[in-house]
């Protein structure tokens, strides 16, 4: 069983339309939660950052950790043509040697269409 | 511009033919990390270093070198490349004490 999981999609959803990303995760130690965003020919590029349980929104863009249920989400409102890219989860916590290791998931990806 | 930067951005070689693809971060990071990017694999932690001098195997090691004789380089070496490190390539920094990766812009590599 991978540490991360997460749909790969692709997710097609129309101009407008609330998205809804999700990663499952089975390591308990993970305590610092992100969404990492990466276009065609890019590296990724940091979206979100969210620490233990809880939401935090950013604009259109909310993201949302249930660590009971080991369960990350990432919500975006009024999708945009210009939010296509691929979702990365990354998650992290102190592991081995005192390095905070980041584990991603597979990514998912989106396309909005106008 | 703070920045980390790659090159090459893309490359075609040959099975056995050593190869170094270079990573610099002008950031002042201690720590630096080379990732590879499958499909439905996602980004994988080849090595990573946490300053100067200081590296360590991630999750798949086999095959790949690394050194940190500067704090702004971190060269990916391949000694004898073999088609199953076909790859897109990502070399990323961070500060110490934070969790916010810069990645690099990539480097595509295949190995024929």
């Amino acid at each position: 069983q991978k540490e991360v999981e997460q749909d790969p999609g692709p997710l097609s959803v129309p101009e407008g339309a609330i998205v809804s990303l999700n990663c499952t995760y089975s390591n308990s130690a993970f305590q610092y939660f992100m969404w990492y965003r990466q276009y065609s020919r890019k590296g990724p590029e940091l979206l979100m950052y969210t620490y233990s349980s809880g939401n935090k929104e950013d604009g259109r863009f909310t993201a949302q950790v249930d660590k009971s249920s080991k369960y990350i989400s990432l919500f975006i409102r009024d999708s945009q043509p210009s939010d296509s890219a691929t979702y990365l989860c990354a998650m992290s916590g102190m592991f081995s040697g005192g390095y905070n290791k980041l584990i991603f998931g597979a990514g998912t990806r989106l396309a909005v269409h106008p | 511009e703070a920045q980390v930067t790659q090159n090459p951005r893309y490359l075609i070689t040959v099975t056995g033919k050593k190869l170094t693809v270079t990573c610099s971060q002008n950031m002042n990071h201690e720590y630096m990390s080379w990732y590879r990017q499958d499909p439905g694999l996602g980004l994988r932690q080849i090595y990573y270093s946490m300053n100067v001098e200081v590296t360590d195997k991630g999750d798949v090691p086999e095959g790949y070198k690394v050194s940190r004789k500067e704090k702004r380089n971190f060269p990916l070496i391949l000694e004898s490349p073999s088609p199953n490190q076909t790859s897109l390539y990502f070399c990323a920094s961070r500060l110490g004490g934070t969790d916010t990766q810069y990645f690099g812009p990539g480097t595509r590599l295949t190995v024929l």
